[in-house]
């Protein structure tokens, strides 16, 4: 079945560590998002990739990085300077940035 | 004020019952509006898709988009327990979707 796979399903962060979510699609899109999600606000976008190599920053890119060096693949690094991390983070992918989104099943990242 | 205003809810109706859910936005460049339902701890799941003004109907769902007065609604017919779930508008003018913050619906036997 074709999808988008994120891992972990939790995860937890020690002050001062970066952390790393995964996103893995078999669809074949050519763009890929990350968003945050808090409770009682809509996803908040923090990057997004239309294809590979290439990536541009959201709303509420400060504290984050990304890499695209697949088109399958486009992981999330959450750093230290993000100060506010927890939060539900939702991967997507499009075949192209015209068309509606699909999405994984999340990861909800807590500070330890 | 926001760019999309959803009432986050919750909305609590009878197993049956016809629900409406609804959006306001402020950006009359929007021309391509979605539903997704996202249940608990899972990802939203893209339910209806819509270009421009008009009605769509799939299943028991039925998307509405009313232009003039910047107001979309998602009819839900016959609702069942499993309908229970956020519901999130999302809408574009060109390729960034702006998103409600989702109205929590609960159906009940």
């Amino acid at each position: 079945d074709g999808g988008i796979t994120q891992s972990p399903k939790y995860l937890f962060r020690k002050e001062g560590q970066n952390v790393t979510l995964s996103c893995e699609q078999n669809l074949n899109h050519d763009a890929m998002y990350w968003y945050r999600q808090d409770p009682g606000q809509g996803l908040r976008l923090i990057y997004y990739s239309q294809i590979v190599n290439d990536f541009q920053k959201g709303d509420i890119a400060e504290g984050y990085s990304v890499s695209r060096e697949k088109k399958e693949s486009f992981p999330l690094t959450v750093t230290s300077a993000q100060k506010n991390p927890t939060a539900f983070y939702l991967c997507a992918s499009s075949r192209d940035r015209a068309q509606p989104q699909h999405f994984g099943d999340g990861t909800r990242l807590s500070i330890l | 004020q926001k760019e999309v205003e959803q009432d986050p809810g919750p909305l609590s109706v009878p197993e049956g019952a016809i629900v409406s859910l609804n959006c306001t936005y402020s950006n009359s460049a929007f021309q391509y509006f979605m539903w997704y339902r996202q249940y608990s701890r899972k990802g939203p799941e893209l339910l209806m898709y819509t270009y421009s003004s008009g009605n769509k109907e799939d299943g028991r769902f039925t998307a509405q988009v009313d232009k003039s007065s910047k107001y979309i609604s998602l009819f839900i017919r016959d609702s069942q327990p499993s309908d229970s779930a956020t519901y999130l508008c999302a809408m574009s003018a060109d390729y960034q979707l702006i998103w409600g913050a989702g109205t929590k619906l609960i159906i009940k036997p």
